[in-house]
Formats: C-alpha cells, structure tokens, sequence
C-alpha cells in the first residue's frame, strides 16, 4: 500500500518565479492538506481540500494556491516567490471520517534564490 | 486561536535514560492531541493521538504519553532510549470538526548520547 507520494523531491526557483507542488494521497483517502516547515520551525497549515474544494485555509497570502483533482491528488502553486517561501513543503492525506489522523508525505524542499 | 508550546528546543539524553518531553497546549475546547517525529530531511510519522478516554495513550516505538487536563499537557514519554529516536519531535492540536487541520509546536530535537 503506497503511502502519501510528492514531487519533486527538491526544486530551487529564483524570486518572482511561480512553482507547482504535487502530491497523492494514500490509498483510500480523500482529503488532502498542505503545510510549510520553514527551517527549524514546526509545520503551519496552508490549506485543505476535500471534494475538490478548498475546505480550510491557514494564515497565508493569495499567492498560495491550490487544487485537488477527481483522483484526490492534488497541487500547490505559489506565485511570484520570496525568499521566505524556501521551505519543506509537506502534503498530508487523511479519510475524512473523523479519526482526524493525518499521514505525511516526505516533503518538497524549495529553495527560492 | 489554538497554540502549542514546546518548552524545550534540544534535550539530549544517554542511550538506556528515560526520556520526557513536553508539551502545553492553548484550546477552547477538548483538544485531539498528536506527536509526530520527523527524522532529517523526512517527513512526519504519527508516534500517538489521544482523542477521548483513557488519558495514558500508548504508540508505537515504545513511547506513551499523558493527557492532563488541568495542566493542559501532553507529555511524551519513553522509559529507555534508543540510539535510532534521536530526531525531531512535534507535538500538534486539532480541532474536534470537520476541517481537521493541525497547529503543531515549534518541535524539541532529540540527541542520544551513546
């Protein structure tokens, strides 16, 4: 049974440039949420979609969005970069059934130059 | 708005010591309660959760982990460590509805002297 999967593993883009992250759910789950760990910090949620909807949504700006697709798979894009936005990006998958337990994939380490 | 703090930033402790670290948590309600360890350059392994009944919740890897209420601590706990748990471990709160995202502490690194 794969776990939750993410590409590309690490990807360096220059400031002002745009970026999109991906990530598949673990089997049977059908909502996806993304989080930033910017270096020796913890997780923030960024947002959370279930049913293709964006469900909840963390303190980040309009330049972060996102998307889920009919197979539960999902992206991230981020618009105009920063600096700041150099971080490891984590997609976690959860069912949706209330146990709230959320599985993490091993991360998008970007680094904006 | 919900929060969590973890009071220490590095512990280092001898392989075979028992092993505590803590975690304090700000929530309006009854809070579901996590520790996750991310060892480098990994992402998150779910350790333990507590979600209602019995405040002493086992996980895996040896470790458990107490839900006091009135301190609103969850502390997490191992009575003999290992050289492979040093890593970095996170305690996280979520909210009881149906947007189930997490707010997780700023993390306490693990070191194992041998």
């Amino acid at each position: 049974d794969a776990g939750v999967t993410q590409s590309p593993t690490h990807l360096i883009k220059t400031r002002g440039q745009q970026v999109t992250l991906r990530c598949s759910p673990k089997s049977g789950h059908d909502t996806v949420s993304w989080y930033q760990q910017a270096l020796g910090q913890g997780p923030q949620f960024i947002f959370q979609y279930y049913e293709e909807e964006e469900r909840q949504r963390g303190n980040f700006p309009d330049r972060f969005s996102g998307h889920q697709f009919p197979n539960y798979s999902s992206e991230l894009n981020v618009n105009a970069l920063l600096l700041g936005d150099s971080a490891l990006y984590l997609c976690a998958s959860s069912d949706g059934t209330g146990t709230y337990e959320q599985y993490f994939g091993p991360g998008t380490r970007l680094t904006v130059t | 708005a919900q929060s969590v703090t973890q009071p220490d930033i590095h512990i280092t402790v001898s392989e075979g010591a028992s092993l505590e670290l803590r975690c304090n948590y700000s929530y309006g309600a009854t809070p579901y309660l996590f520790w996750y360890v991310q060892s480098p350059g990994q992402g998150l392994q779910l350790l333990l959760k507590y979600f209602s009944g019995d405040t002493l919740v086992q996980g895996i890897k040896g470790f458990e982990a107490e839900f006091k209420r009135s301190q609103s601590s969850f502390n997490l706990r191992k009575p003999s460590v290992h050289w492979s748990d040093a890593a970095e471990y996170f305690c996280a709160v979520g909210p009881n509805n149906a947007g189930n995202m997490l707010t997780f502490g700023g993390g306490t690194r693990l070191m194992v002297k041998p």
